[in-house]
C-alpha cells in the first residue's frame, strides 16, 4: 500500500531564510507526487506536482520540490520565505491511471517568524 | 465561478442528530471525494465516485451515506451523529487525466458535535 510520510510536524523559520521540507513516499511503481499548501481555515490549494521527466519541479508562489527517486523523496524548497507562506503543507502520492487514491501525509506546519 | 463549493461551510449540531454537506463542482470532472480532516489536521479519504458510482469506500461506518444525484455533486448524510465525527469534512474533484491530473478542493465544512 502506498503512503506517505512528513517527519516534521512543525518547523519555524525566520523571514528570508531558506525553507525545505521534508516528504517521503512509499509506492511500488512510479508514483505521481504532490504538495498542497492549507492556510487556516482553508481549503488545500495544489503548489506543485511530479508525474515525469525533470524531477525538478517548479510550482507557485516560488515553490519547488525535487523528485529523488533513490531516496524515495519529493521534498519542497523555497529559497526565501515570506511571512504569508505560514501554513500547514501536505505531501500526498498516487499513481498513474485508474481511479486510485491520493494518499496524504500527516502535513508539516510552518511557522515564520519576523 | 467557486470551481469547488461546500454548504454550509459550520455545521454545530447535537448528538444523534442527521445532517447532510453538500458539495458541487463546476469543473466538469467525473471524479469526486470525501475527505475527513481530524484536530490533528490527518487528511482521510472516506469516499471517492466516479461517474456517479462509488469506488472507494474507505471503511466508513455505514452511518455515513454519500449521494451522488449527478457528476457534479457529491453530498454526505450522516446518521446519529456521535462525538468522533466533529471534524473538518472536504469535498475535493480531481481530473484524471495523465500530467493534468489534479485534485481541486472545496473550502470545508465544519461540523462540530456537542
Amino acid at each position: 500500500a502506498q503512503s506517505v510520510t512528513q517527519p516534521d510536524i512543525h518547523i519555524t523559520v525566520s523571514e528570508g531564510a531558506s525553507l525545505e521540507l521534508r516528504c517521503n513516499y512509499s509506492y511500488g511503481a512510479t508514483p505521481y507526487l504532490f504538495w498542497y499548501v492549507q492556510s487556516p481555515g482553508q481549503g488545500l490549494q495544489l503548489l506543485l506536482k511530479y508525474f515525469s521527466g525533470d524531477t525538478l519541479v517548479q510550482g507557485i508562489k516560488g515553490f519547488e520540490a525535487e523528485f529523488k527517486r533513490s531516496q524515495s523523496s519529493f521534498n519542497l524548497r523555497k529559497p526565501s520565505v515570506h511571512w504569508s507562506d505560514a501554513a500547514e503543507y501536505f505531501c500526498a502520492v498516487t499513481n498513474s491511471g485508474g481511479y486510485q487514491k491520493v494518499t496524504f501525509g500527516t502535513g508539516t506546519k510552518l511557522q515564520v517568524i519576523p | 465561478d467557486t470551481a469547488v463549493s461546500q454548504t454550509p461551510k459550520y455545521l454545530v449540531t447535537q448528538m444523534g442528530n442527521d445532517k447532510s454537506i453538500k458539495c458541487e463542482q463546476n469543473l466538469g470532472h467525473d471524479t469526486m471525494y470525501w475527505y475527513k480532516q481530524d484536530s490533528k489536521k490527518f487528511l482521510k479519504i472516506m469516499f471517492s465516485y466516479n461517474n456517479k458510482e462509488l469506488i472507494i469506500n474507505e471503511t466508513v461506518p455505514n452511518r455515513f451515506s454519500p449521494k451522488s444525484p449527478d457528476k457534479a455533486h457529491l453530498n454526505l448524510h450522516i446518521n446519529s451523529l456521535e462525538l468522533g465525527d466533529s471534524a473538518v469534512y472536504f469535498c475535493a474533484s480531481r481530473k484524471l487525466a495523465g500530467a493534468e491530473d489534479t485534485q481541486y478542493f472545496g473550502p470545508g465544512t465544519r461540523l462540530t458535535v456537542l
